[in-house]
């Protein structure tokens, strides 16, 4: 099975602040790699799917990049209300999706 | 529009057998490129896939736990069940079904499962 991990497991920023989250694979996966924000309480949300293609509705300030083992979540200025775990989730294996264990962004 | 609601059991004692169901609606698996999976969240934890079921009735398990889980749908109903035998403590966690092949774009909001004796 494709391992994830994600880097750094935990962050403290503050507002306007510009805030990077890697993610790496432990192969090669293309761009088959998708984004979600969980809110404490919440089911995750959808962000970024296929390393890069921002959802609908999903604010400017949210970006993704990267391609084969490496990729990486930006968020350009860091607002109140981003306070969320973040994970990471493969899908170039369909039939074994996996997720990363997840970035908690502090305000 | 689309949604999700799982359904369940909120506590059930080790060894039982669990049934969950996820309840859709805004979409329909018996069209062509749609799958519903579940996932699971122990308190405090990661988000761990469990299975997948395909438009076509093709069937996808987490290797970890593919002897306990069981994936079926009933395209009538607009439903999906998942069934985890030999219930222990670990288990306890919130359940999710959510939408798509690949990447998940709708969830439902998950429905705490607790195993105690």
């Amino acid at each position: 099975d494709i391992q994830m991990t994600q880097s750094p497991p935990s962050l403290s920023a503050s507002v306007g602040d510009r805030v990077t989250i890697a993610c790496r694979a432990s192969q090669s996966i293309s761009t088959y790699l998708n984004w979600y924000q969980q809110k404490p309480g919440q089911a995750p949300k959808l962000l970024i799917s296929a390393a890069s293609r921002v959802e609908r509705g999903v604010p400017s300030r949210f970006s993704g990049s990267g391609s084969g083992t490496d990729f990486t979540l930006t968020i350009s200025s860091l607002q109140p209300e981003d306070l969320a775990t973040y994970y990471c989730q493969q899908s170039y294996t369909s039939a074994q999706f996996t997720f990363g264990p997840g970035t908690k962004v502090d305000l | 529009q689309v949604t999700l609601r799982e359904s369940g059991p909120a506590l059930v004692k080790p060894t039982q057998t669990l049934t969950l169901t996820c309840t859709f609606s805004g979409f329909s698996l018996s069209g062509s490129g749609m799958c519903v999976s579940w996932i699971r969240q122990p308190p405090g934890k990661a988000l761990e896939w469990l299975a997948r079921i395909d438009w076509d009735d093709d069937k996808y398990y987490s290797t970890s736990l593919k002897t306990r889980l069981t994936i079926s749908k009933d395209t009538s109903q607009n439903q999906v069940v998942l069934t985890m035998t030999n219930m222990d403590p670990v288990d306890t966690a919130t359940y999710y079904c959510a939408r798509s092949c690949s990447w998940f774009d709708y969830w439902g909001q998950g429905t705490l499962v607790i195993v105690s004796s």
